[in-house]
């Protein structure tokens, strides 16, 4: 089943924060986050496999709740380079299947 | 080299052709991947190959026919399509079976008239 993510759109001003939640009507065996930009491939940014976790690096951290059902990627201070489509994703547990939440395409105006 | 290359990088094609994308990675992951991605929407995932063998076919039809020759290359072949798979097509790796990042090529933008 399909992550949900929200919003599906936001416009930020640079130095402006922002929340993309992931969602699931199940736990998530792990959340995977990624950015996509126009025209580019999806490059990762980071994984969270536990509940409870919170992870970051520079200004982009994300948490996993304790019941893995929801994660939430945070973008502080926005940069003119944070623009793009952010998809959370995950796997089934035990194949190599995978799926791509819904997206949330982040605009960052100078 | 943590590179994934896709060739070629844009392909039109007519609904009677048969063409071939082609995914090459020399990390020696073991798990490649096939995703169609239309405009605005996530990647689709379409096959996993695992080890070289087929281990997922999210029941796409068989006018795309996927192979693994080796451990570091990937095809896939398209035949008879339809203007609805027009889309880009992207290429992933991965290590290992778990929890690890996936590798995506730069993909291939498909039009089919």
């Amino acid at each position: 089943q399909q992550p949900v993510q929200s919003p599906q759109a936001v416009i930020l001003r640079e130095g402006e924060d922002a929340v993309i939640n992931c969602s699931s009507s199940k736990a998530l065996y792990s959340v995977h986050w990624y950015r996509q930009k126009h025209g580019e491939a999806p490059v990762f940014l980071m994984i969270l496999l536990k509940g409870g976790e919170q992870k970051g690096h520079d200004k982009i951290s994300a948490s996993f709740n304790e019941k893995k059902q929801q994660s939430s990627l945070y973008l502080t201070a926005s940069q003119l380079s944070y623009s793009g489509t952010y998809f959370c994703g995950t796997e089934v547990s035990g194949t190599y299947k995978y799926i791509f939440g819904t997206g949330t395409r982040l605009k960052v105006l100078a | 080299d943590t590179e994934v290359t896709q060739t070629p990088k844009h392909l039109v094609m007519g609904m009677t052709n048969k063409k071939s994308l082609k995914c090459e990675q020399h990390m020696g992951h073991r798990a490649m991947y096939w995703y169609k991605q239309k405009a605005k929407k996530p990647p689709e995932l379409m096959f996993v190959y695992s080890y070289e063998k087929l281990s997922i076919n999210e029941s796409v039809p068989s006018r795309f026919s996927p192979e693994c020759p080796n451990s570091s290359l990937l095809n896939l072949h398209l035949h008879a399509l339809q203007p609805e798979d027009s889309a880009l097509y992207l290429c992933a790796t991965r290590r290992g079976p778990t929890s690890n990042e996936q590798f995506f090529g730069p993909g291939t933008r498909l039009t089919v008239l």
